[in-house]
């Protein structure tokens, strides 16, 4: 069955570091992959996405890698900064509907 | 402002209760869709719709139901007959339902204890 993996214990880093989050998956072939930031008690927010045949994406701060081979997104915070701490989701395309099948998320603590 | 809103924020239900959770949006997106999220968990698909009038499963349906009645909303009614209903729900609605790289936009949750 599909199944999408990321670090299931939270990461926490100093500020300014660059943070590295990752998103693993098998039994897909997706088209793109999706990222979004969840803050506690809210819904998520879409941030990034990177189609099959990119390897690299950026925007701002942040940057997104997609190894079709290796079957794993990388998802960088550069400069991290307190305000970046949050929980974040990678999401690949669903069956259903161009629906998004969620990963667990990984929650990032950005300490000062 | 465009967005989606849900409502209420909170909500307790009785067991044995339907209770209805409203998802409504101005965005004029054509796909809307229900999510699910439980502590430590992704988001898992109840239901979603392509169209008015028109709706589909999604992973876990049971216990819960849908009505398209106008494109801007998308109410969700959890059923008795869902036996674990107390989650973190989620409405999200996508600008073009045949687009598969469009981002999903979410509302603000709904947050349902059963009591």
């Amino acid at each position: 069955s599909q199944k999408i993996e990321q670090n299931s214990e939270a990461l926490n880093i100093q500020e300014g570091k660059t943070a590295t989050l990752t998103c693993n998956y098998t039994n897909y072939s997706p088209a793109y992959l999706q990222w979004y930031r969840q803050d506690p008690g809210r819904g998520p927010v879409f941030l990034l996405l990177i189609r099959e045949n990119e390897k690299e994406k950026r925007k701002e701060r942040l940057k997104v890698t997609f190894d079709t081979t290796l079957k794993q997104s990388l998802f960088h915070i550069t400069a991290s900064q307190p305000a970046d701490s949050a929980t974040y989701l990678c999401a690949l395309g669903g069956n259903s509907g161009y629906a998004l099948n969620f990963g667990k998320g990984t929650s990032l603590l950005v300490t000062p | 402002d465009g967005g989606i809103t849900q409502s209420p924020k909170y909500l307790f239900r009785k067991e044995g209760q339907n209770v209805t959770l409203s998802c409504e949006q101005n965005l004029n997106h054509d796909a809307m869709y229900w999510y699910r999220q439980d502590p430590g968990q992704g988001l898992r698909l109840i239901y979603y719709s392509q169209i008015v009038n028109d709706f589909q499963k999604g992973d876990i349906a049971e216990g819960y139901s849908v009505s398209r009645e106008k494109k801007e909303s998308f109410p969700l009614t959890v059923t008795s007959a869902q036996k674990n209903p107390t989650a973190f729900y989620l409405c999200a609605s996508k600008k073009k339902r045949d687009r598969a790289y469009n981002e999903q936009f979410f509302g603000p949750g709904t947050r349902l204890t059963v009591l």
